[in-house]
C-alpha cells in the first residue's frame, strides 16, 4: 500500500489564483480530513469527510472547499488564494470514528 | 472551547535518559487521545494512543500514561535515541473524527 500520498508537494501561487491540492489513500478508509499547519504551531483542521458524498466543517474552513466522490480521494481546493493561506497542508485517513489517522507527506503552498 | 496545550515548548535530553513530554487538556469529555511525531518536512506519524477508560499504555519504548482527574497526558520515550529528535503533539477527540492538536513540544537528544 502506498499509504495517503498528496500532490503537489509544493505549489507558488499568486493572490487571487485558484487551484486543488490533491489526496488519495489506497486503504479502503472512510474517514478523511484536511489540516493546515502554520510554523511553530499545531495541525487546525479544514474540512472532513466520514465517507463517500458527505463532507463537513472543521476549526478553520473558510477559503476552502471540498469534495468526496469516492472513498479514495478528497482533494481541496482554494478558490482564491490568499497570502493567509500560506502554509503547509496535511490530508490524512483513519479507518473509522476516533481511531488513528494517518497522515500524508504534506503539500507546501506559498501564496504571494 | 475545547484546548490542548503542552508545558514545555522544548525539551532536551542526553542520549539514552529517558524523556517525558507533558500534556494538559480543557475538555474533560474527550475520550481519546493520541501521541504524534513530526520530523521535520514530514507528516505527523503516529506514536502511540490511549483511551478514556484506561490509565496507561505501552509501546516499544514508549509509555503514554493519563490522569483524567487533573486533565494531564503525559508521553514517556525510553532510553531516547538521535532518531527520536522531533517534534510531539499530543491530540484528543471527543467520540468525533475532529482531532484537536496542541502546538507541540521539540523533543532534542544530545550525544
Amino acid at each position: 500500500n502506498a499509504g495517503v500520498t498528496q500532490t503537489p508537494k509544493f505549489q507558488v501561487l499568486k493572490t487571487g489564483q485558484s487551484m486543488t491540492l490533491q489526496c488519495a489513500q489506497d486503504m479502503n478508509h472512510e474517514y478523511m480530513s484536511w489540516y493546515r499547519q502554520d510554523p511553530g504551531m499545531g495541525l487546525r483542521l479544514i474540512h472532513y469527510s466520514v465517507g463517500a458524498g458527505i463532507t463537513d466543517q472543521g476549526e478553520v474552513p473558510n477559503g476552502y472547499n471540498v469534495s468526496r466522490s469516492t472513498t479514495e480521494d478528497f482533494p481541496l481546493r482554494l478558490l482564491s488564494a490568499a497570502p493567509s493561506q500560506t502554509s503547509v497542508y496535511f490530508c490524512a485517513s483513519s479507518p473509522s470514528l476516533s481511531e488513528t489517522q494517518y497522515f500524508g507527506p504534506g503539500t507546501r503552498l506559498l501564496v504571494l | 472551547g475545547e484546548n490542548v496545550g503542552l508545558h514545555l515548548p522544548t525539551l532536551s535530553v542526553q542520549e539514552g535518559d529517558n524523556s517525558i513530554i507533558n500534556c494538559a487538556y480543557s475538555n474533560s469529555a474527550s475520550d481519546y487521545f493520541i501521541w504524534y511525531k513530526q520530523e521535520s518536512g514530514k507528516g505527523p506519524q503516529f506514536i502511540i494512543d490511549i483511551r478514556s477508560n484506561m490509565d496507561k499504555r505501552q509501546g516499544q519504548r514508549v509509555t503514554v500514561l493519563l490522569n483524567k482527574t487533573v486533565k494531564h497526558l503525559s508521553l514517556q520515550i525510553a532510553a531516547t535515541q538521535p532518531g527520536d529528535s522531533a517534534v510531539y503533539f499530543c491530540a484528543e477527540s471527543l467520540r468525533s473524527y475532529k482531532l484537536i492538536f496542541g502546538s507541540g513540544t521539540r523533543l532534542l537528544v544530545r550525544p
